[in-house]
C-alpha cells in the first residue's frame, strides 16, 4: 500500500512558466516532508523541505506548499528552466523511516 | 569530499548467487539506509540503521540482510539472488535520525539478476 503517491508520472512545461508537482499521502503520522531531485545515473539530491507545522516554505525559485487537511503537498518552480528537467520525488518522514513517492519526470522545453 | 560511496556501480548475477553491495560514508553520519528504485515504484526503503550495532527493517526487507559494525559502513547482502531483485540500489545517510535531517545519497548500484 503506497503511503506517498505521485499520480503524475510525467510533466512537460515551457521554459519560463510555472511547474507544479503534486504529492498525496495517507499516513497522518508523517511530520516532515521533503522533495528530492534526480538526474539520470546519479543519486537523488535534496531540494527543499517543510515541517508539518508550516504550510509553506520558499527557497529561491522553489516553493513547497503543505495542506495537512487534504494530506497533499505540492512543489512550485517559478520560473522553470531547462536545467530543472529531472525526476522529482516527494518523501515523508515518520520516525526512522523516510518514505518516497513514485516520482514525476519533469521536462522543461526551451 | 567523498560523501556516500557505493560499490560496485554495475553487477550482473545469476539466480541463486550471493553478493554484497558496499556502502561507506565519511561524514560521521549516524543514520544510514538502503533503497531500491524500480520503474513506477519510486524509491522503497529496504533496511536502515540509526547507529553502529542497530538495524531495522524498511518497506521491502525480504531477501536482504544488513549489519552495521562501524559508523562508516553499511553493507547490503543478497544471500540468494532472484530476478525480482533486479533494480537500482541507493545507499543514503544523514547526520542522525532527527526529523529535519536530510538524506545524502550515493550514486547507485545497478544490479541485474538473470
Amino acid at each position: 500500500d503506497q503511503q506517498v503517491k505521485q499520480n503524475s508520472p510525467s510533466l512537460s512545461v515551457q521554459e519560463g512558466r510555472i511547474s507544479i508537482l503534486n504529492c498525496d499521502y495517507t499516513n497522518s503520522m508523517f511530520d516532515y516532508f521533503l522533495w528530492y531531485k534526480k538526474y539520470p545515473a546519479e543519486g537523488p539530491t535534496f531540494l527543499i523541505s517543510i515541517s508539518s507545522i508550516k504550510d509553506k516554505n520558499e527557497d529561491g525559485r522553489f516553493t513547497v506548499f503543505l495542506n495537512k487537511s487534504a494530506k497533499h503537498l505540492s512543489l512550485h518552480i517559478v520560473p522553470s528552466q531547462p536545467g530543472d528537467s529531472a525526476v522529482y520525488f516527494c518523501a515523508a518522514r515518520s520516525g526512522g523511516k523516510l518514505i518516497f513517492g513514485q516520482g514525476t519526470e519533469l521536462s522543461v522545453k526551451p | 569530499n567523498a560523501g556516500v560511496t557505493q560499490t560496485p556501480k554495475f553487477q550482473v548475477l545469476k539466480t541463486g548467487q550471493s553478493m554484497t553491495l558496499q556502502c561507506a560514508q565519511d561524514m560521521n553520519h549516524e543514520y544510514m539506509s538502503w533503497y531500491r528504485q524500480d520503474p513506477g515504484m519510486g524509491l522503497r526503503l529496504i533496511h536502515y540503521s540509526v547507529g553502529a550495532g542497530i538495524t531495522d527493517q524498511g518497506e521491502v526487507p525480504n531477501g536482504y540482510n544488513v549489519s552495521r559494525s562501524t559508523t562508516e559502513d553499511f553493507p547490503l547482502r543478497l544471500l540468494s539472488a532472484a530476478p525480482s531483485q533486479t533494480s537500482v540500489y541507493f545507499c543514503a545517510s544523514s547526520k542522525e535520525q532527527a526529523t529535519n535531517e536530510k538524506l545524502f545519497f550515493g550514486s547507485g548500484t545497478q544490479l541485474s539478476v538473470l
